[in-house]
């Protein structure tokens, strides 16, 4: 597509429930990241996935939040079990030579836990 | 740990004048990044900054790096309103490597006043 795709673009779940968060990157870019925004912690990264290697999950804050690339494309963030503190902007990100062009990033998906 | 530092976070401005925002780091790295964003949207990228002593400018805005100094600078120049957003810098985690994750400041919160 012409951009990032984030969807949805906001999701209000109740504690304890589990949410997937989508993105679909622009095509051809093989660099796909998660990134989450919260009042006070600035762009905190997640994971990032590069072509067909293992993704580098450093970023994840706990073992309730995983990720997936399917096909070298399209990207599901999975929240399990949430808390009120998961509550944030969640910002997918994709590249396609970071070192030269940057990012691109979506609109995001705004996620509050009740 | 990389750390990526921006000052000031807030800055008020009057219409006209001249202000600069500083981001320091604190590894190695020859690539820095500049994104802008207004409320309630994502980042859109500004400036990439390749390599020491580069220099872009873009309208009012003008992005410089000096990687000895681990220093980049983002330059206002005569400031109108349409420029108030939160800007972001960032730098990316891989120094040496060909993809990684950015490392990004808190943000400098810019409000420009007639």
């Amino acid at each position: 597509g012409a951009g990032v795709s984030q969807s949805p673009s906001n999701k209000v779940t109740e504690k304890g429930k589990d949410v997937e968060l989508r993105c679909d990157p622009i095509s051809g870019h093989t660099a796909l990241y998660w990134y989450r925004q919260s009042l006070g912690q600035g762009l905190e990264f997640l994971i990032y996935f590069q072509g067909n290697s293992a993704p580098d999950k450093s970023g994840l804050p706990s073992d309730r939040f995983s990720a997936e690339r399917t096909g070298g494309s399209v990207s599901t963030l999975t929240i399990q079990r949430t808390q009120q503190e998961d509550s944030a902007v969640y910002l997918c990100a994709s590249s396609l030579w970071v070192n030269i062009y940057g990012y691109t990033f979506g609109s995001g998906t705004r996620l509050t836990v009740v | 740990e990389l750390k990526v530092e921006q000052n000031p976070l807030f800055l008020s401005m009057q219409e006209g004048k001249n202000y600069t925002i500083y981001c320091n780091y604190s590894t190695t790295s020859d690539r820095l990044y500049w994104y802008r964003q207004d409320p309630g949207k994502s980042l859109e990228s500004l400036f990439v900054l390749l390599s020491n002593g580069a220099v872009k400018q873009e309208g009012r805005l003008m992005a410089s790096l000096d990687t000895k100094a681990r220093l980049s600078t983002l330059h206002i120049t005569a400031a109108v309103h349409d420029l108030s957003a939160t800007y972001f810098c960032a730098v990316d985690s891989d120094y040496g490597g060909s993809q990684g994750n950015l490392i990004f400041g808190k943000g400098t919160k810019l409000s420009v006043k007639p």
